[in-house]
C-alpha cells in the first residue's frame, strides 16, 4: 500500500521567513496531493492541494511543489506569519481504482515565532 | 468552519461499552470518510461511504462499524472499548467519490476509561 513520509517532524522560524515541509510517497499510482493545517483543538484543514498532472500551484503566500519523478511534493509558506503555527499534514491519494483512500504524513509542527 | 458537522464534542466511557459518534456531511455533499487520529498512529483511515454504499475502507477493526443514511448523515459504532481506541475520530466528507477535496469536522474526542 501507500506510505508517506513527511520531513521535518518540528520546524522554527522566523516571522516573515519561508518555511518548506517536504513529502515522499511510495506507489507512483498516486494522483492527488492534499495539504491540511490542524489547529490545537479543531479537524484538519484543507489548505491546498495538487494534481499529478501539475507541477506547482499558489494560492497567495503558499504554494505547492510535485515532482512525480522523484516522487516527492512540498508545501512552501512565505512571509510566515504567528498564525501560521499550527500542525501540518501532507497526503497521497490513490485513484479510485486502486483504493481511493488518503494516507497522511506524521505531521510537522510549525512555530513562527514574532 | 467547514461545514461538517460532528456529535458528541466529547466521550467518555469504559472498557466494553459501545458508543456511537454521528457525522453530518456539508450541504450537497455525497461521500463521508471516518479517520482515527491518535499520537501513536497518526490521521488514520478508517472507511469511505457515497451516497449510502460503502465505497473504500480502510484499517478499521472489526469491533468497529459505520453506515451512511439516505439523508447522507453517518455514524460511527464502535464495540467492546478498548483503552487503545482512545483517539480523535474525525468525520470528513466531499461531494465526489474519488477521496480528493475533503473537508474535515471538528471531531469527537474519546477517552475509554
Amino acid at each position: 500500500g501507500e506510505n508517506v513520509e513527511q520531513h521535518p517532524s518540528t520546524l522554527s522560524v522566523q516571522e516573515g521567513d519561508s518555511a518548506v515541509i517536504k513529502c515522499t510517497y511510495s506507489d507512483s499510482a498516486s494522483n492527488y496531493f492534499p495539504w491540511y493545517k490542524q489547529e490545537l483543538g479543531k479537524g484538519p484543514q484543507l489548505i491546498i492541494d495538487i494534481r499529478s498532472n501539475v507541477g506547482e500551484k499558489k494560492d497567495q503566500r503558499i504554494a505547492v511543489t510535485l515532482n512525480k519523478t522523484a516522487k516527492h511534493f512540498s508545501l512552501h509558506i512565505t512571509e510566515t506569519q504567528p498564525e501560521d503555527s499550527a500542525v501540518y499534514f501532507c497526503a497521497a491519494s490513490l485513484p479510485l481504482e486502486y483504493g481511493n483512500k488518503l494516507v497522511f504524513g506524521a505531521g510537522t509542527i510549525l512555530r513562527v515565532k514574532s | 468552519d467547514s461545514g461538517v458537522t460532528q456529535t458528541p464534542k466529547h466521550l467518555i466511557t469504559a472498557t466494553g461499552q459501545r458508543v456511537t459518534l454521528r457525522c453530518s456531511p456539508r450541504s450537497g455533499d455525497l461521500s463521508v470518510y471516518w479517520y482515527q487520529q491518535s499520537l501513536d498512529q497518526g490521521l488514520q483511515f478508517l472507511i469511505q461511504y457515497y451516497n449510502g454504499e460503502e465505497r473504500a475502507k480502510g484499517n478499521i477493526l472489526e469491533r468497529f462499524s459505520a453506515q451512511q443514511f439516505p439523508d447522507l448523515h453517518s455514524e460511527l459504532n464502535l464495540s467492546s472499548l478498548e483503552l487503545g481506541d482512545s483517539a480523535l475520530y474525525f468525520c470528513a466528507s466531499s461531494f465526489t467519490g474519488t477521496g480528493e477535496t475533503q473537508y474535515f469536522g471538528p471531531g469527537t474526542r474519546l477517552l475509554v476509561l
